[in-house]
């Protein structure tokens, strides 16, 4: 069965400075990863995908991810975040064919951010 | 259009007492899928239904979780005998397909408070 590890529960950054968030997944052929983005009260909001093909994604809110299957990371960026940005992320893995038995989520890296 | 929506957004029920949790998805889309998101633990999937099928494929944690779809974009989480154990947020999600690949769409989730 697939895993995914946020290695980091919490992390702070200054408003302005750059971001990456960890995540490793463990799937014995290549999986579907996702990052997701959670506000307080909302629901999740797909900020990117990997499927297949280039493996530096460009997502939404001027993220992107790079796949990187030796280290079977996909490590989430950003080169100046945003107060804005302050939440709860989620890496999340999706079996090939189609999952589905629904994606496995790590338990995820709340963002925090200083002013 | 709209996205997921989710109905009620809280929820408070006593030990004991079934509740039922409805979610309107996108129209078009195949699959739903529900999760359940505890602090801490990330979000794990209860179950999930297919576009032609009344009931649940799966039954995690088993027994009193199930999941119906009374129309196609429709799907109710019915949880039977709830348990302190059963309070969390429950997130509902629905896959649209596209070419070789999915995503899933997620609404804001039901909060439920057992006592």
């Amino acid at each position: 069965a697939q895993s995914v590890t946020q290695p980091d529960i919490h992390i702070t950054v200054s408003e302005g400075a750059s971001l990456e968030l960890r995540c490793n997944y463990s799937y014995g052929a290549t999986p579907y990863l996702f990052w997701y983005v959670q506000s307080p009260g909302q629901g999740l909001q797909l900020l990117l995908k990997y499927f297949s093909g280039d493996t530096l994604v460009q997502g939404i809110k001027g993220f992107e991810a790079e796949f990187k299957r030796s280290q079977s990371s996909f490590n989430l960026r950003k080169p100046s975040v945003h107060w804005s940005d302050a939440a709860e992320y989620f890496c999340a893995v999706g079996v090939s064919g189609g999952g589905a038995d629904g994606l496995t989520f790590g338990k995820g890296t709340h963002l925090i951010i200083q002013p | 259009g709209a996205g997921v929506s989710q109905s009620p957004r809280y929820k408070v029920a006593k030990r004991g007492r079934d509740v039922a949790l409805r979610c309107d998805s996108i129209s078009g889309h195949v699959t739903l899928y529900w999760y359940r998101q505890t602090l801490g633990q990330g979000s794990e999937v209860l179950t999930y239904s297919q576009s032609d099928a009344q009931r649940d494929k799966s039954g995690r944690p088993s027994g009193r979780f199930s999941a119906e779809r009374p129309e196609r974009s429709v799907s109710t989480l019915k949880i039977q005998r709830t348990e302190q154990g059963d309070s969390a947020v429950y997130l509902c999600a629905s896959r649209w397909i596209r070419g070789c690949s999915y995503e899933q769409y997620f609404g804001p989730g039901t909060r439920l408070t057992v006592t």
